[in-house]
């Protein structure tokens, strides 16, 4: 397993404006994945960060709006962009450690648009 | 596209009592199945994982999970919960080979004392 920590634990922002949320995993990892969790709803995929690539998005997320950094193995950030009240969730972030496929997650970041 | 369906999405239950949340997924190849638990005011944790081998997985906290094929199923169950249960419950599926997780919607359970 992993223990994962994330900045801010929540957040109130306002419309327009942008956030960054990081991500420190305390072991190398090859693969760190974004979720976004709304009000009522499951995990949605956001992008699979790579380190030393571009991050990979799901569709409906572009780089614009989410752009994500790796530049090491034990750390990415999220940037959400020009906000609006819909992207108020709580956004997750999960490691996958060695060969199998589970993932382990971080506390999560609630943010708020207003 | 791949889907997991959780079909119950809040369960309340008495102490002692036994459960049974289930979790149906729409791929029909190899897959990686798991369940994680969110308590209250805590980040997801893994539950209990299946890859290959014995169908029936056991986890944490007396939680078990049995994967049927031909049903395309993998159910969660545990013969008697307690207080502590009370969380939501979300099953997930990665087909084989694929790095992607699908969640379903989540279940939450309320245990009554």
């Amino acid at each position: 397993s992993a223990v994962i920590s994330q900045k801010p634990s929540r957040d109130i922002c306002q419309r327009g404006t942008s956030l960054t949320i990081q991500c420190q995993v305390d072991s190398q990892v090859t693969m760190m994945f974004w979720y976004r969790q709304q009000p009522g709803q499951s995990l949605t995929l956001i992008a699979t960060a790579n380190q030393g690539s571009e991050a990979t998005y799901e569709s409906g997320f572009v780089i614009d709006k989410f752009p994500i950094s790796r530049p090491n193995l034990t750390f990415s950030t999220l940037t959400v962009s020009n906000m609006s009240p819909e992207d108020s969730s709580i956004y997750l972030c999960s490691v996958k450690t060695g060969g199998g496929y589970e993932q382990y997650f971080g506390p999560g970041t609630r943010l708020t648009v207003t | 596209a791949q889907s997991v369906s959780q079909h119950n999405h809040h369960v309340i239950l008495s102490e002692a009592a036994s459960l049974e949340l289930g979790c149906n997924y729409s791929y029909g190849g190899t897959v990686n199945l798991f369940w994680y638990v969110q308590y209250p005011g805590q980040h997801l944790q893994l539950l209990l994982k299946y890859f290959s081998g014995d169908p029936l997985v056991k986890g944490i906290k007396g939680f078990e999970a049995e994967f049927i094929k031909s049903k395309f199923s993998f159910n969660l169950r545990k013969p008697s919960v307690q207080w502590s249960d009370t969380a939501e419950y979300f099953c997930a599926v990665a087909r084989g080979g694929y790095q992607k997780v699908t969640f379903g919607t989540g279940t939450k359970l309320q245990v009554i004392p």
